[in-house]
């Protein structure tokens, strides 16, 4: 069982189109992180969000950490072809001593 | 700026064999850990270091070992090879814990055949 839920697994859509991706748990975690990861490589940060209730954006990407730090969303707008990839959360236990991952949502952006 | 070195790229081993996956850092974190990728499962954590002689087990530990001699180095081994390890693996490191970005490198693909 994943601490970390994440929805859906696969996403196929057209570029232009709006999506919006889910982490969630039943755990309260102190931060939470997302990344994302290309074939071949490692993940790499796209933002932390720390506070509950917390928005923040990047771009055409829109972060919010739940307001009970057990959840988060990303919402892409007019996805593009190069936001074609694995997104993961990663949320960062109380203790600060380990990171717990999600299994990923695997996104293709068709041109 | 090299960032993390993770090598071998890629390794092909027989069950029972042992091996070393090295992973490098020349950012001068404190933080290091050693993850497993499988398909449907995401990354799962395996042992971490929050500082040179100082190392933990994380959530799938058996079957590996590390040791943190220096700053720079965090070798992860495979004590005695089973097909159940057959994945990617990445080294991670950082400068610290929580809400700390962390920087990987680009993995060890390993087969135990």
């Amino acid at each position: 069982t994943q601490l970390l839920e994440q929805s859906p697994q696969f996403l196929s859509i057209q570029e232009g189109e709006n999506l919006t991706v889910y982490c969630n748990s039943s755990s309260v975690f102190s931060s939470l992180q997302w990344y994302r990861q290309e074939p071949g490589e490692g993940p790499v940060l796209l933002v932390t969000v720390v506070t509950g209730g917390e928005v923040k954006k990047l771009k055409r990407l829109t972060f919010q950490f739940g307001d009970a730090r057990k959840d988060s969303s990303l919402h892409i707008t007019a996805a593009q072809p190069g936001d074609t990839g694995l997104y993961l959360c990663a949320g960062a236990s109380w203790n600060n001593n380990d990171m717990r991952f999600g299994a990923g949502t695997r996104l293709t952006v068709k041109p | 700026n090299a960032g993390v070195t993770q090598t071998p790229k890629f390794q092909v081993l027989k069950t029972g064999q042992s091996m070393t996956l090295q992973c490098a850092q020349d950012m001068n974190h404190e933080y290091m850990s050693w993850y497993r990728q499988d398909p449907g499962m995401g990354l799962r954590l395996i042992h971490y270091s929050v500082g040179a002689g100082i190392t933990d087990q994380g959530e799938v530990p058996n079957g590996y070992n590390v040791s943190r001699s220096t700053t720079e180095d965090f070798p992860l081994r495979l004590l005695s090879a089973a097909p159940s390890q057959t994945s990617v693996y990445f080294c991670a490191s950082s400068t610290g814990t929580g809400n700390q970005p962390q920087h990987f490198g680009d993995g060890t693909r390993l087969s135990i055949l």
